[in-house]
């Protein structure tokens, strides 16, 4: 089975803190994404990474960057949290190929207070 | 630009209906569809993946079928139980946006036993 781990399942931050979420996935594949969910506007991609050290911006990329060094592993970097920011941060990895199915971690709920 | 609408927002049903969810996607050009569910505070779990060249997928007591000329899909559930009590998204892969999914905002699903 595909296996998608998120560092954390509940994080709290001050605003203007550095805060990394990390993700991790077992399964070799290329492509790797961050969403953000929130109440009424559903999931928008942040950002999406299709090899290592290559990364696309999403549809809302603004007070985010990524990092991906190792093919398994994706990070969401929010350069200096804001309250704006508080919500639930989903991974996603994908085999290359549009054909393939997407999995999903667990999630994490950020609250940045 | 893609847009996904599910319908109902929510549903409520007693245990041992068999019910019908409805995604429907603006552009035909997809590679395919998939369904989720999740759970309160939790990630998205696959259920089931639908090539553009499939007309339905089945897994258990879960159907989804595809017509990708009308913009449709259904996620047909037998007997429903108390823990299919969950969030069911659907996604598609477009063909212009390569391997980003454009979700819905999903169907709230409670099951009374």
């Amino acid at each position: 089975d595909v296996k998608v781990t998120q560092s954390s399942r509940y994080l709290v931050k001050r605003t203007g803190e550095k805060v990394f979420l990390e993700c991790v996935q077992d399964m070799d594949h290329e492509n790797m994404f961050w969403y953000r969910q929130d109440p009424g506007l559903g999931l928008r991609l942040i950002y999406f990474s299709y090899d290592v050290k290559m990364k696309e911006k999403g549809d809302i990329p603004e007070g985010y960057s990524v990092s991906r060094e190792k093919k398994e592993r994706f990070s969401l970097i929010l350069e200096s949290a804001s309250t704006n920011q508080t919500s639930m941060y989903l991974c996603a990895s994908r085999e290359m190929g549009a054909h393939t199915e997407a999995f999903f971690g667990q999630g994490t709920r950020l609250t940045v207070v | 630009k893609q847009e996904v609408t599910q319908i109902p927002a929510a549903l409520s049903v007693p245990e041992g209906e068999n019910l019908v969810l409805n995604c429907s996607f603006t552009d035909s050009a997809i590679y395919n569809l998939q369904w989720f569910r999740q759970d309160p505070g939790k990630g998205l779990t696959s259920l089931l993946l639908i090539q553009s060249s499939q007309r339905e997928q089945t897994s258990g007591r879960l159907n989804a079928s595809l017509d990708k000329s009308s913009g449709r899909s259904t996620l047909y559930i037998a007997a429903s139980q108390p823990g299919d009590s969950a969030t069911y998204l659907c996604a598609v892969c477009h063909m212009e946006y390569g391997n980003k999914l454009v979700f819905g905002a999903g169907t709230i699903l409670r099951v009374k036993s």
